[in-house]
């Protein structure tokens, strides 16, 4: 079946270790998106990429990697930098960079201890 | 003040009952976007708006572009569409989603 997949769903850290987040797609899209979501906002953009091996900051970058290096896999890394890393992480694709349909994976929750 | 703002922020309603949900934003938009977020998170796209009208099955959204305004309509509603229900904009100037807060809707039997 295609669509977007991210793992693991639940996921716990100490607090000053580096984690990475998984999210492939087999949709053939060329745009991911990587969004956080903490209660009672909006989702906020961290990174996009609108092509392999390109990629750009969202509105909230500071304490966060990510890498392009394969068309179907967008890994986000939030490092120890983050300040306020417990959130739920969704990750998202659309077929070009107009995103005008976003499909979104199932999203991460990340608990920092 | 966010550049997209919904309300209610909450809303509970009995099964059956015509529910509404309201999308306001502040920007130039070339599309508007209605999503259902599920208790275990993950979302979906409803619909997509540029003008006008668009329905599938129970749901209605409708948006005016002069008034800046969306709503979401739920005729007869039902328990399982209790989710929580953004609105998200796409602003003219790019090609970055503007996401609401979101609507938490329970519809109790």
């Amino acid at each position: 079946d295609g669509g977007i997949t991210q793992s693991p769903k639940y996921l716990f850290r100490k607090e000053g270790q580096n984690v990475t987040l998984s999210c492939e797609q087999n949709l053939n899209h060329d745009a991911m998106y990587w969004y956080r979501q903490d209660p009672g906002q909006g989702l906020r953009l961290i990174y996009y990429s609108q092509i392999v091996n390109d990629f750009q900051k969202g509105d909230i970058a500071e304490g966060y990697s990510v890498s392009r290096e394969k068309k179907e896999s967008f890994p986000l890394t939030v490092t120890s930098a983050q300040k306020n890393p417990t959130a739920f992480y969704l990750c998202a694709s659309s077929m070009d960079r107009f995103g005008d349909t976003q499909y979104f994976g199932p999203g991460t929750r990340l608990t920092v201890l | 003040k966010n550049e997209v703002e919904q309300s209610p922020q909450n809303l509970t309603a009995q099964e059956g009952e015509f529910i509404t949900i309201n999308c306001s934003y502040s920007v130039g938009i070339s599309a508007l976007h209605w999503l259902q977020q599920h208790p275990g998170g993950g979302i979906v796209s409803l619909f997509m708006l540029s003008s006008g009208k668009k329905k599938h099955g129970r749901l209605i959204a409708t948006i005016n572009i002069q008034e800046k305004h969306s709503s979401l309509h739920i005729t007869a509603s039902h328990p399982r569409d209790s989710a929580v229900y953004i609105c998200a904009v796409k602003e003219t100037s790019g090609s970055r989603l503007t996401f609401g807060e979101g609507t938490q809707l329970t519809v109790n039997p």
